[in-house]
């Protein structure tokens, strides 16, 4: 079955520490996973795709193909990055979007 | 933001009414989607429409029904037999699968209230 996983309901974090937030995947084929991210009042927005390789607003992810994982990355955390962050596979026939049921990230002071 | 708008961002129904949701987009996209947004269980996809006079259940069909009469237009109407229908309903729009560019694009989303 497809499916996404995040672990992490809440991760809350000091501004300035790492940040991790973890996306495991079940995907028979090859994936092609996403991040996005809904600010406070804004629309849900892509943040970064796996196959773009990309930096965006100092966060990466990397897949991990054995692990089946896609977790998104920032060394230094900032109060802006406070949003709902949702990991997302590309499956099926039709090619739809499955996403995880999200990771609330609050950067502290 | 804009390209893909929704009405109304608030919207109150009764008991056994039907409602619909309207979503439309100047984006030129193909593909339109709705998913319903609950705390804690992410978004799930309820109807999507590849082309014109064209549309799938999603994973959350039940109670809800779409058309695709426009290429700008995925009309939403929530039926009374959708045991559920308070929630955070987004609309999406994307090219048509096939290539790496397909990135969904997102509406504001229309809060609906059953009283």
């Amino acid at each position: 079955a497809q499916r996404v996983t995040q672990p992490e309901k809440l991760l809350s974090v000091f501004k300035g520490a790492p940040v991790e937030l973890k996306c495991n995947y079940s995907y028979s084929g090859s994936p092609e996973l996403f991040w996005y991210v809904q600010y406070s009042r804004q629309r849900l927005q892509l943040l970064l795709r796996h196959i773009s390789r990309e930096s965006i607003k100092g966060f990466t992810a990397d897949l991990n193909k054995g692990e089946t994982s896609f977790h998104l990355k920032k060394p230094f955390a900032q109060e802006e990055d406070s949003a709902m962050y949702y990991c997302a596979l590309r499956g099926g026939s039709q090619g739809n979007l499955i996403f995880g049921k999200g990771t609330k990230l609050s950067v502290k002071p | 933001d804009g390209g893909i708008t929704q009405s109304p961002k608030y919207l109150f129904r009764k008991e056994g009414q039907n409602v619909t949701l309207s979503c439309e987009q100047n984006l030129n996209h193909d593909a339109m989607y709705w998913y319903r947004q609950d705390p804690g269980q992410g978004l799930r996809l309820i109807y999507y429409s590849q082309i014109v006079n064209d549309f799938q259940k999603g994973d959350i069909a039940e109670g809800y029904s779409v058309s695709r009469e426009k290429k700008e237009s995925f009309p939403l109407t929530v039926t009374s037999a959708q045991k559920n229908p308070t929630a955070f309903y987004l609309c999406a729009s994307s090219y048509n699968r096939g290539g790496f560019n397909n990135e969904q694009f997102f509406g504001p989303g229309t809060r609906l209230t059953v009283l």
